[in-house]
């Protein structure tokens, strides 16, 4: 099992650009979520979703819009990137107990 | 949702127990209390988790008082490798909607 993978790894944009974050899960959990941390300070909340076609917003949402199409799926998608949504990125997912496991993390530059 | 509040930064040494205090005054009647560890350029990963008393798994020990306004995680015979952040967080697991807040967290050096 893989687990929470996220892709890509690194991305730099350019203020103005868009793109999307993405992140799959094979654990069949219902609840996913989309975190970004600042250097050196905690976690924060962007979007969560508590299952297919349920989507909710976070602490942090403007500047972000997500979907979930399906149960693995959570793409996040930046609509006009700027620097302050430079960070690195976390998808995670909850399972039975709330305990959530996390991605690798998406790097994200923003010039 | 409840706020936690933990040290910014403690050290200890190889071999030593190290234990990391975690207040949350205003836990409320069905919130569990979480621990993570986050290692630098990854994701946070989940240790433990207790309502009341003591909850004890292979890495931790988590010891909560009975008014359980505070929680100690416990790390028995730490070595380098355990150099982490460390997050307490509390939030009702039940909840469909469930969030949590993440502070800063405690930054635990072990040193040789």
């Amino acid at each position: 099992n893989a687990g929470v993978t996220q892709t890509p790894k690194f991305q730099v944009l350019k203020t103005g650009q868009s793109m999307t974050l993405q992140c799959a899960q094979d654990m069949n959990h219902e609840y996913m979520s989309w975190y970004r941390q600042d250097p050196g300070m905690g976690l924060r909340l962007i979007h969560y979703s508590v299952g297919a076609g349920i989507t909710d917003q976070g602490e942090v949402p403007n500047g972000y819009n997500v979907s979930r199409s399906t149960t693995e799926d959570f793409p996040l998608r930046l609509l006009s990137a700027a620097p302050s949504q430079t960070s690195v990125y976390f998808c995670a997912t909850a399972g039975r107990r709330n305990e959530q496991f996390f991605g690798p993390g998406t790097r994200l530059t923003v010039l | 949702l409840a706020k936690t509040t933990q040290p910014i930064s403690m050290d200890s040494y190889e071999g030593q127990e190290v234990n990391i205090t975690c207040s949350h005054n205003n836990i409320a009647t069905n919130d569990y209390i979480t621990w993570y560890q986050q290692f630098p350029s990854q994701g946070p990963r989940f240790i433990i988790q207790g309502y009341k008393t003591k909850v004890t798994n292979e890495v931790a020990s988590l010891f909560i008082p009975a008014d359980r306004k505070s929680s100690t995680l416990s790390l028995p015979r730490v070595s380098l490798s355990d150099t982490a952040v460390y997050y307490c967080l509390v939030g009702d697991r039940m909840d469909s909607n469930y969030q949590l807040i993440w502070g800063a967290g405690t930054k635990l050096i072990i040193k040789p």
